[in-house]
């Protein structure tokens, strides 16, 4: 079993429409959730992180995160063909600097 | 957020031969971190670097194949050495500031895309 799993897409969805994103985590004690975004040939910029159980907003994008699942993911609202990217899930367990990285998810927004 | 740059950006060479990578981050930082993506891959800690001591490696990485200075908390390099078709990557420094409340963030340099043949 893979630290983080992530389904690799491509997640195709219309402009406008909402994009969700899913990952999962193998070791409970993961303390910090992220999500990267990598446009193609770019390096990944960070976009959201999460810490603690429920729902965290910022702008278009809203991180939601179940400890006892092990899951996060991560919703764009009012998609957009910007907004096509891989979309990179990481995550570091307590007491460590490491991230560990999911392989990523190729969203495609379509007009 | 940091800003980090990294030189070069791209480079070919020769097999055998070696390539530092620079990065250069515009605060100063305790942690930073090198990463390798390959082609279609996600990202692979190489080792994460301490101003004021050795580099710690991830299980697969040596030191005498990847070696990394960090003279100071702005700045490290990353060597590449002994080039081989398989090190054709692109490489990434990334460094980790505070978000508050005890926890902490990495970003990101631009990478440098490394194509050996």
């Amino acid at each position: 079993q893979k630290e983080v799993e992530q389904n690799s897409g491509p997640l195709s969805v219309p402009e406008g429409a909402i994009a969700s994103l899913n990952c999962t985590y193998s070791d409970r004690v993961s303390q910090s959730f992220f999500w990267y975004r990598q446009y193609s040939g770019k390096s990944p910029e960070l976009i959201m992180s999460i810490y603690s159980n429920g729902d965290k907003e910022d702008g278009r994008f809203t991180a939601q995160l179940n400890k006892a699942s092990q899951y996060v993911s991560l919703l764009i609202r009012d998609s957009q063909p910007s907004d096509s990217a891989t979309y990179l899930c990481a995550v570091r367990r307590s007491g460590y600097n490491k991230l560990i990285f999911g392989a990523g998810t190729r969203l495609a927004v379509h007009p | 957020s940091a800003v980090i740059s990294q030189k070069p950006s791209r480079d070919i060479c020769q097999r055998g031969t070696s390539l530092t990578i620079q990065c250069q981050v515009d605060s100063q930082v305790t942690m930073m971190f090198w990463y390798r993506q390959q082609p279609g891959q996600s990202l692979t800690l190489i080792a994460t670097a301490n101003q004021g001591s050795e580099a710690t490696y991830e299980s697969g990485f040596v030191i005498d194949k990847f070696p990394i200075s960090r003279p100071n908390l702005t700045f490290s390099t990353l060597t590449v050495s002994n080039m081989s078709p398989e090190d054709s990557s692109i490489y990434l420094c990334s460094v980790e500031k505070g978000a508050g409340q005890g926890f902490s963030e990495q970003y990101f340099g631009p990478g440098t895309r490394l194509t050996v043949t």
